[in-house]
């Protein structure tokens, strides 16, 4: 089982409708979470992050976290074309070491179409 | 504030050579983690550094190694390229609060 998980995708939805990306992970020790956004050939970008369960909202995006189901999801509502890129989900936990680590999923790819 | 700079941003290498990749982190960011993207691998941690010491190490051979200086920036070394070395090479840096990481534009590296 691998640490983060992440549907590769791609996921398709309409210009205007909801895209739900979604993300779970295997430490129950977990304590922070983040989405980031990398269009092709960039490096990622940070656009939300959330320590608390529930929701958290910034603009289109909302991210929901829901620590007993070690589940944590990312809502773009009214999607654009310009949303149209992998989605990567991070998880920060302790390492081995007792230092935290960042542990990214593979991504999602999200396609928004006119 | 300035972001994270990394330096080259591009990079041809032949087999056998070897390479040192250069980041800047946000100011103020003490910790500078690195990665390696592939298509096929997506985003694999090669290594974490706080304060100069090594903290986290991904499972690379050692031909992969780093450093941080006092300054927080850091270098990354790759001895003996191979071919399967080619990929997006990414720095990241943070304040280790709750390791919010922010990227650097990368240093593509193609090994011929």
């Amino acid at each position: 089982q691998k640490e983060v998980e992440q549907n590769s995708g791609p996921l398709s939805v309409p210009e205007g409708a909801i895209a739900s990306l979604n993300c779970t992970y295997s430490d129950r020790g977990s304590q922070s979470f983040f989405w980031y956004r990398q269009y092709s050939g960039k490096s990622p970008e940070l656009i939300m992050f959330i320590y608390s369960n529930g929701d958290k909202e910034d603009g289109r995006f909302t991210a929901q976290l829901n620590k007993a189901s070690q589940y944590v999801s990312l809502l773009i509502r009214d999607s654009q074309p310009s949303d149209s890129a992998t989605y990567l989900c991070a998880v920060n936990r302790e390492a081995d070491t007792g230092f935290q680590k960042l542990v990214f999923g593979t991504g999602t790819r999200l396609l928004v179409s006119p | 504030k300035a972001g994270v700079t990394q330096t080259p941003r591009y990079l041809i290498k032949t087999r056998g050579q070897q390479v040192t990749l250069s980041c800047s982190p946000i100011s103020g960011h003490r910790s500078v983690s690195w990665y390696q993207q592939t298509p096929g691998q997506g985003l694999q941690f090669l290594f974490e550094y706080f304060s100069e010491t090594q903290r986290n190490k991904g499972n690379f051979p050692g031909r992969f190694s780093g450093r941080q200086f006092s300054n927080s920036r850091s270098e990354m070394n790759v001895s003996t390229l191979e071919l399967g070395d080619s990929a997006l090479y990414l720095c990241a840096s943070s304040l280790y609060r709750n390791n919010e990481q922010f990227f650097g534009p990368g240093t593509r590296l193609t090994v011929l």
